[in-house]
């Protein structure tokens, strides 16, 4: 199976600095590498994903990168804001048949002070 | 978007008893639906994968016979936890995807808080 490791594990940062989380898996058949922010209590929700064909993608203040030949991707979030603060997982997958079975990483808690 | 519904969004039993948790896609046929449990402070870890009329996939370590889960129709999965114990305590959250949404795209229900007393 998949191994996901999520670093750093907590992340404190002043407000409008950047945040980067690094994400590494271990199967090289991963095709799908999405970013989810969880709230504390509430589902996670899907805040960017990339797929093997590219390399960086990018959406505002949040970006991904991906580098398949290291096996990791990370999460990229610039000018961050206090509501920014929340727990954030990475989540690669295998596409195709196995749609949406995918493998969290451990967490990030970020916290963004104003 | 796609939209799941999932409930009871909490519930508080007493130890020994079962717990029926159902997942609803509302706008769309989730041709598979997943169960995730999440413990407090910690990552979600995928208990089952559930596809319409078939059974349910558990992964490693989770009991099939403790966590019962029925997929009956293209809309509806539920989880029933039986004979529950406060080891159950729990955030439970199902997902679901649909052949027509992108590779790996889930889609999430809003999440069940088990407490056993």
């Amino acid at each position: 199976g998949e191994n996901v490791e999520q670093h750093p594990s907590t992340l404190s940062v002043q407000e409008g600095d950047s945040a980067v989380i690094k994400c590494t898996y271990s199967d090289s058949a991963s095709n799908y590498f999405p970013w989810y922010k969880q709230e504390l209590g509430k589902r996670p929700q899907l805040i960017i994903d990339i797929r093997s064909n590219v390399g960086e993608k990018k959406d505002q203040r949040i970006a991904v990168t991906l580098n398949k030949t290291a096996k990791h991707f990370s999460l990229h979030i610039t000018e961050t804001q206090p509501e920014d603060s929340a727990v954030y997982f990475c989540a690669p997958a295998v596409g195709g048949t196995s749609y949406g079975k995918l493998t969290f990483g451990q967490g990030t808690i970020l916290t963004v002070h104003p | 978007g796609a939209v799941v519904s999932q409930h009871p969004s909490w519930v508080i039993c007493k130890s020994g008893t079962s717990v029926k948790i159902e997942c609803r896609s509302l706008d769309f046929q989730a041709t598979t639906m997943f169960w995730y449990r999440q413990f407090p402070k910690q990552s979600l870890m995928l208990m089952a994968t559930s596809n319409e009329g078939s059974k349910a996939t558990y992964e490693q370590g989770v009991e099939k016979d403790k966590f019962l889960i029925n997929h009956a129709s293209l809309t509806l999965s539920t989880l029933t936890v039986t004979s529950a114990h406060p080891e159950d305590s729990s955030f439970y959250i199902c997902s679901a995807s649909w052949r027509g949404g992108r590779a790996g795209e889930l889609f999430f229900g809003e999440g069940s808080r088990l407490t056993v007393l």
